[in-house]
């Protein structure tokens, strides 16, 4: 099974606060999963990423926490800005010789209320 | 050269036409993966080059075809237009790990 379903949709919050975005999968073959922030008109950015073998990465105000046994993870933004109202994707990806194939979620319209 | 270049960033064309699409990966990565994102969905993954081989590829007909050339710059090309393939296209350049991603092409067939 190839799906990671995110989730929610959409989510508005006040600046500071803390918004957290859900994703799970299926395939346990899934060894790397990158978040990506999208704005309007651009491509998706690599926020943070985080591997099977560790189950919480912290970068800046972006904090993944994993769950192997659940096969789900999220992503947690802190102190949130309105800078940060983005569309968010999590995705999971399988190594192999050349790169990684990426699958992505459906996406967290985030708005965040100054 | 940083960065991954994609051209054209808009196109118009019209159904059961052909397109190109480009891609120049970010210096140093050898891989490139295409990727095709309608409005309010999360990218696709269409197909990936390595190393001017296709190294897998999702659940697209063989109208979506590509080449990546020995500088590891990449394009897509997409047979017979339909209406669905309006879409952005984006491609990625890696060295293992996540991708840097293009801004897109927005593709609009009418």
């Amino acid at each position: 099974q190839q799906q990671v379903k995110q989730s929610p949709q959409s989510l508005i919050v006040q600046k500071g606060g803390i918004p957290i975005i859900n994703c799970a999968y299926e395939n346990t073959a899934f060894d790397y999963f990158p978040w990506y922030q999208q704005f309007p008109g651009k491509g998706p950015a690599l926020l943070i990423a985080i591997r099977p073998d560790v189950s919480e990465k912290k970068e800046g105000r972006f904090t993944i926490s994993f769950n192997k046994s659940a096969k789900q993870f999220s992503l947690h933004i802190m102190d949130s800005q309105p800078g940060d109202s983005a569309t968010y994707f999590c995705a999971a990806s399988k190594g192999n010789t050349g790169g990684f194939k990426t699958i992505f979620g459906a996406g967290t319209r985030l708005f965040v209320k100054a | 050269e940083t960065g991954v270049t994609q051209s054209p960033t808009h196109l118009i064309k019209t159904r059961g036409q052909q397109v190109t699409l480009r891609c120049s990966s970010q210096s140093g990565h050898n891989t490139v993966s295409w990727y095709q994102q309608a409005l309010g969905q999360g990218p696709q993954f269409i197909f990936q080059y390595y190393r001017e081989e296709e190294n897998g590829r999702g659940n697209f007909p063989p109208r979506f075809s590509g080449l990546q050339f020995p500088n590891y710059s990449s394009e897509l090309n997409v047979n017979a237009l339909e209406l669905d393939d309006s879409a952005l296209y984006l491609c990625a350049s890696s060295l293992g790990g996540g991708g840097v991603f293009g801004q897109g092409t927005r593709l609009t067939v009418v």
